[in-house]
Formats: structure tokens, C-alpha cells, sequence
């Protein structure tokens, strides 16, 4: 069964420092999302990307966070200057042209600011 | 505004004990709801979802759950409970034209054999 991945599955960086979290999608999917879950709480919607461009983003993705789609396999989420209240896990998910919610995620980056 | 409530943070049930994990949520429209599962270090499992037409949805690994739009609950539900089955279990709904998801914040099951 197709996957999407993410690397690195764990990253730890120190506080101010930028950090790319990477994924790639499924080959045949067209809509991209990204969700964190900060230890011990629920899952968030960060922000979705479709056809180069973010189509959604919620409250948490300021100008801090930043997306990109700098080839046809990858999916990038950038964080520019961490903090350490951004240390959660982040999972990557895409979906394909239905539109009927045909998510799958990736297992995840724990990213850890220090 | 669109949400999700899971009661219960941590339920321990008997291994071959019944499970009843319960979600109800807050919808203008018809919604769009689904079951999730994470296992510790690992991502998120679809376990089953719910669309439209029959309200009892049968999904992987033995799981059920049944919408009920007058209570605004999407119950999953395990006749048998399984060891394995210990993890954590996140009700959803799919939100707004690019189907974001918002979840609830999670029930953790525990097992005893």
C-alpha cells in the first residue's frame, strides 16, 4: 500500500534555529496538509497546499512557518526561527483528486526545541 | 464553530471485554466523521469513517462505529478487545472545502490481560 514518509522521524534544534521537516506524498495525490499534536494534546490543522499554493491555514502558521513544493515529490514544512512551544510531533498527510477525505498520513517528525 | 468532544482521556477495559469510546461533535452541516488510532511512536491509522447512508460503519481491525445525528455522537464501538488494541484513539470531522480535519483530543485505551 502506498505511504508517505517523512525524515527525519526525530530532529532536535536548539531555540531560534530554522528547521525543514520533509515529506513526501503520495505520487498520485494533489492535496497536501500539514498537522501537529504538541505532547499529550489533540491533533492540530496547520495548513493544506494545493496546487502550489496554501488553499487553507489556521491560526497557528504564522509568518514563522512556511510551506513549499520545491519538486514533484517533496513537501516541505519550514519553521524559521523555533521556539520552544514548537516542539511537537508534525505528520504530514495527503490526499488524492476525490474528494471524499481519502487521507493518509505519515508517521510522523517529533521535533524537539531546545 | 465546528468541534469535537472525546469524554473520556483514558479508559482501561479486560482483555475480550467489551470498548465503547465516545465522540460527539458540533456540526452545522451533515458531517463528515471518521475514527483514527495511533499506536505509541507511530502515525495516524484510519480506522473507519463515515460519509453518508447506513449509520452503523464497520471498519479495520473488528472496530464499529454508529452516527447518531439526534445525539451528535459517533460512538466507536469493539465487541472483543484485543491486547494490540492498546493505543490511543482520536474521533474526527471534516471540515470546510479543503477537508481539513478537527479532531478530538484523544482517548488513551489501556489493556489488561
Amino acid at each position: 500500500e502506498p505511504e508517505v514518509t517523512q525524515t527525519p522521524s526525530h530532529q532536535v534544534t536548539q531555540m531560534g534555529q530554522e528547521v525543514i521537516l520533509r515529506c513526501v506524498p503520495i505520487s498520485n495525490h494533489l492535496y497536501f496538509y500539514w498537522y501537529r499534536q504538541i505532547l499529550g494534546q489533540k491533533v492540530e490543522f496547520l495548513v493544506s497546499f494545493y496546487n502550489n499554493e496554501i488553499s487553507e491555514k489556521s491560526e497557528i502558521f504564522d509568518d514563522q512557518f512556511s510551506v513549499e513544493r520545491p519538486d514533484g515529490s517533496n513537501f516541505t514544512l519550514k519553521i524559521r526561527s523555533t521556539k520552544l512551544e514548537d516542539s511537537a510531533m508534525y505528520f504530514c498527510a495527503s490526499r488524492n483528486r476525490e474528494k471524499n477525505y481519502g487521507y493518509t498520513f505519515g508517521s510522523g517528525t517529533r521535533l524537539t526545541v531546545v | 464553530a465546528q468541534s469535537v468532544t472525546q469524554p473520556d482521556i483514558h479508559i482501561t477495559v479486560s482483555e475480550g471485554a467489551s470498548l465503547e469510546l465516545r465522540c460527539n461533535y458540533s456540526y452545522g452541516a451533515t458531517p463528515y466523521l471518521f475514527w483514527y488510532v495511533q499506536s505509541p511512536g507511530q502515525g495516524l491509522q484510519l480506522l473507519l469513517k463515515y460519509f453518508s447512508g447506513d449509520t452503523l460503519v464497520q471498519g479495520i481491525k473488528g472496530f464499529e462505529a454508529e452516527f447518531k445525528r439526534s445525539q451528535s455522537s459517533f460512538n466507536l464501538r469493539k465487541p472483543s478487545v484485543h491486547w494490540s488494541d492498546a493505543a490511543e484513539y482520536f474521533c474526527a470531522v471534516g471540515a470546510g472545502g479543503t477537508y481539513k480535519y478537527i479532531f478530538g483530543t484523544g482517548t488513551r485505551l489501556k489493556v489488561l490481560a
